[in-house]
């Protein structure tokens, strides 16, 4: 199993740029999460996914949009990048939600500039 | 939201040492409380969980204690080696059980061992 794979691991975005981050999971979980951590600090929920096709805000949606149209992806948007999207981002998955154990990727370090 | 909050950012012990690593929190509904490890330039890895209707929990030279009382949460790693250098970081998770697993984390503390 390669677990939690995330791609690309680094990216430099000019303002005003768009992309998407990928993250693929290959341990049949169900539900599936975007963070952002920013330097010095924890890690904040953008998004997640409890399944295909169902898809719900985290704290700090803003400047994003998923979509998850498989149990492996689940892709995180980046529309009209902003410097204070500057940050290190993380994909995590789980079998179910409550006590279950989140696995996460190995990050994306975005920046823009 | 309610936050998690850490009361040392940094903390410097010898290898072989045991180290305490704390963590308050403030939403006395929290329901179930993670510690996660996190080296450089990887994710973070989990350690151990408590549930609220626990105190205390054991795992392979770690403990976690939960002081609901004073809404307080505390690592103990035993035997600290140069490898448990990291950045660590308690979340809660609202509603455990219930939830869909929305977790939030505090700031972290940044641990290391010296040999």
């Amino acid at each position: 199993n390669a677990g939690v794979t995330q791609t690309p691991k680094f990216r430099i975005l000019k303002i005003g740029q768009s992309m998407t981050l990928q993250c693929t999971q290959d341990m049949n979980h169900n539900y599936m999460y975007w963070y952002r951590q920013d330097p010095g600090m924890g890690l904040k929920l953008i998004y997640y996914s409890v399944g295909a096709g169902i898809t719900d805000k985290g704290e700090v949606p803003n400047g994003y949009n998923v979509s998850r149209s498989t149990t492996e992806d689940f892709p995180l948007r980046l529309e009209l990048a902003a410097p204070s999207q500057t940050s290190v981002y993380f994909c995590a998955s789980s079998y179910r939600g409550g006590y279950n154990e989140q696995f996460f990727g190995p990050g994306t370090r975005l920046t823009v500039l | 939201g309610e936050s998690v909050g850490l009361h040392l950012p940094t903390l410097s012990v010898q290898e072989g040492d045991n180290s305490i690593i704390n963590c308050a929190y403030s939403n006395s509904a929290s329901d179930y409380f993670i510690w996660y490890k996190q080296e450089s330039g990887k994710g973070p890895q989990f350690i151990i969980d408590i549930r609220s209707n626990m105190d205390k929990r054991q795992g392979q030279r770690v403990t976690v204690l939960l002081n609901k009382t004073v809404k307080h949460l505390s690592l103990q790693i035993a035997a600290t080696q140069p490898g448990d250098s990291a950045v660590y970081f308690c979340a809660e998770n609202l509603a455990g059980g219930t939830s869909y697993g929305k977790l939030t984390f505090g700031q972290g503390t940044i641990l290391t061992v010296h040999p």
